[in-house]
């Protein structure tokens, strides 16, 4: 079975760029999680999803981040205008149900690295 | 709030050598606990779990019992392999979402 699918694995760009991060969630799974890992901050909840629907964008850093989910098979992080500190690795994860004693799959993440 | 502390690393042992990381948690009511594995240049993966106080989450040799009275969930090995070297992270869940602690890098040396 496919696990969680993450592209790229890899983006460098330019400080002002857009950035568009994807993942595609196990089949089945109705909770999408975003997480960012960096050394100094280690791993950060950006936002998760329950049925498409945004549950909990706490975590997101500032306006400059948006995520969204349109259907269950598919959801996209976009940082505008991304900054040198958004350089990190992003990670999707999903999660048969909304419990918390679930457990939660992991994508490969995406290295981003804002010059 | 609800949160995890976890040993802070690196931790370096050398090839069969007995393995502990230590792991508290600070939470109301019976969360479920998790040890998750980070190997190099991939994502989070579930080591272990266990849902209830005094059960024993078991996977590849790993071990670690869920302890309410002292509120702990410490990670064990008896003989650990270089392929162990990894990333691991201690995490409790609670409502709909997974609380991870910090992480502890292990270095295992042949």
């Amino acid at each position: 079975d496919a696990g969680v699918i993450q592209s790229p694995r890899h983006e460098v760009t330019e400080m002002g760029q857009e950035v568009t991060l994807r993942c595609k969630p196990i089949s089945g799974h109705n909770s999408l999680f975003w997480y960012r890992q960096t050394m100094m901050r280690g791993l950060e909840l950006l936002i998760y999803f329950n049925n498409n629907v945004p549950i909990d964008d706490s975590g997101m850093p500032e306006d400059r981040f948006s995520a969204k989910m349109p259907n269950a098979s598919f959801s996209t992080l976009k940082i505008q205008p991304s900054e040198p500190r958004d350089s990190a690795v992003y990670f999707c994860a999903s999660s048969p149900s909304r419990s918390g004693q679930e457990t939660q799959y992991f994508g490969p993440g995406t290295r981003l690295l804002v010059l | 709030g609800d949160s995890v502390t976890q040993m802070e690393g690196p931790v370096t042992l050398s090839e069969e050598a007995f393995l502990t990381i230590n792991c508290t948690y600070t939470a109301t009511g019976y969360p479920s606990l998790f040890w998750y594995v980070q190997y190099p240049g991939e994502g989070l993966q579930l080591l272990l779990k266990a849902t209830k106080a005094d059960d024993k989450g078991s996977n590849k040799g790993f071990e670690a019992t869920y302890r309410k009275e002292t509120t702990s969930f410490h990670l064990e090995k008896g003989s650990v392999q270089v392929s162990d070297s990894a990333v691991y992270f201690c995490a409790l869940g609670r409502d709909d979402k997974i609380i991870f602690g910090k992480g502890t890098r292990l270095h295992i040396l042949p």
